[in-house]
């Protein structure tokens, strides 16, 4: 039972424009979502959280969008950059980050110079 | 500086063997948790500890063992019992105060059973 998804497997972007990541979740229950970009044979790095009382939250480059009644969010960046490159997960909490994460599979990111 | 040091980073066994992959932060963080990546998979839960001498299984903690003597450290066993050992271990840790709550990962440890 996948609760939290992540349907591209992979996406390519040319750099400059911008990268559209979405994760649709399942549960309800959840009020808090991050995003992980993830290096191979590196552990995750933290890059943007949003709360469920918020519907967007901004980072430089990088603006999480939440739209609770889809159970959707999306991670966009702007503009793209070749460091960039990299697997994102997308992670869903409850109780505002108190309790577990549930991870979706990652999408990964290709941006092409 | 602060962060989360996993070692080591790869780790070679034979089957029938236990072993224990280490997991130290100096954060300061209460909370502490590991979890397995397979190639195409996400991160899945294995244990997770919230306060010292006090631990939950996750999600896939069948053939796992953990022990939370002090609050730096959360090392996870690997026994035998585990059918499938091979795969990238993640470490993390997060506070229990103040604001939202991200996790902070170490930088991993592969493990290979032959």
């Amino acid at each position: 039972d996948q609760q939290v998804k992540q349907n591209s497997p992979s996406l390519s972007v040319q750099e400059g424009r911008i990268s559209i990541l979405n994760c649709d979740y399942t549960n309800s229950m959840f009020d808090y979502f991050l995003w992980y970009k993830k290096y191979p044979a590196e552990g995750p790095t933290f890059l943007i959280s949003i709360s469920s009382i918020k519907d967007k939250n901004e980072d430089g480059r990088f603006t999480v969008f939440l739209n609770k009644s889809a159970k959707h969010l999306s991670l966009h960046i702007v503009p793209s950059q070749p460091g960039d490159s990299a697997v994102y997960f997308c992670a869903a909490s409850s109780n505002f980050g108190n309790e577990k994460l549930t991870f979706g599979t990652g999408t990964r990111l290709t941006i092409i110079p | 500086d602060g962060g989360i040091t996993q070692s080591p980073k790869y780790l070679f066994r034979k089957e029938g063997q236990n072993v224990t992959l280490s997991c130290e932060q100096n954060l300061n963080h209460d909370a502490m948790y590991w979890y397995r990546q397979d190639p195409g998979q996400g991160l899945r839960l294995i244990y997770y500890s919230q306060i010292v001498n006090d631990f939950q299984k996750g999600d896939i903690a069948e053939g796992y063992s953990v022990s939370r003597e002090k609050k730096e450290s959360f090392p996870l066993t690997v026994t035998s019992a585990q059918k499938n050992p091979t795969a990238f271990y993640l470490c993390a840790s997060s506070s229990r105060t103040g604001g939202l709550r991200e996790q902070y990962f170490g930088p991993g440890t592969r493990l290979t059973v032959t």
